[in-house]
């Protein structure tokens, strides 16, 4: 089955420990994308990459880094989360960018 | 960089009716625009999209219009059905090479019985 797999589900952490949140798709996408969603704000791109090893910021990119070994995953790091970081955070991935995106289950981060 | 406003923020209609949820994009070299559909605890998915050589396209009790010189788009949901019930976003993509999605902040769809 065609998905994008997001782990953990939910996670509550405190201020300044650092956190990996990973996403792994299966269906040989190049482009995959970090979103961050808010009440009244939407969704609102992180980081994106187009390809293995070229990612690039998004709208919100400070306080969060991500990279891209391996054309599968694509993990998103807070290594000093704050709580302005608590939100609902959703990786996608697609052919490219303006093609349907696949959005994964979602990740509940609550930074106390 | 663009923006997207959506509009409105919720909407509840009554079961069998129309709905209409308007966004305005400001980057008129967006030429992208899918609509998403967000239902409770899980990731949006795509119900539509439509790309700026098209006017209108149509599937089923779904459509979507643009009007490339006003800068604005519409998804239009007939006959609604309780299970219609949803958040809906728009989204514009941005011009290449990246060709980024930027969404609009959702509407709130209440279809009642």
């Amino acid at each position: 089955e065609a998905q994008v797999t997001q782990n953990p589900r939910y996670l509550i952490t405190v201020t300044g420990k650092k956190l990996t949140v990973t996403c792994s798709q299966n269906m040989n996408h190049e482009y995959m994308s970090w979103y961050r969603q808010d009440p009244g704000l939407g969704l609102r791109q992180i980081y994106y990459s187009m390809n293995v090893e070229v990612t690039d910021k998004g709208d919100v990119p400070e306080g969060y880094k991500v990279s891209r070994k391996e054309k599968r995953n694509f993990p998103l790091i807070l290594e000093s989360p704050s709580p302005n970081q608590t939100s609902l955070y959703f990786c996608a991935s697609s052919w490219e960018g303006d093609t349907e995106a696949f959005f994964g289950q979602g990740t509940r981060l609550t930074v106390v | 960089g663009e923006n997207v406003e959506q509009h409105p923020s919720t909407l509840s209609v009554q079961e069998g009716d129309s709905a209409v949820i308007k966004c305005t994009y400001s980057d008129s070299a967006s030429n992208y625009f899918p609509w998403y559909k967000q239902e409770l605890g899980k990731g949006p998915q795509l119900i539509i999209d439509i790309r700026s050589n098209v006017g209108e396209k149509k599937d089923q009790r779904i459509a979507v219009t643009l009007n490339k010189t006003a800068k604005h788009f519409s998804l239009h949901i007939t006959e609604t059905q309780p299970e219609d019930s949803a958040v809906y976003f728009c989204a514009a993509s941005k011009a290449a090479p990246a060709r980024q999605l930027t969404f609009g902040s959702g509407t709130q769809l209440t279809v009642l019985p």
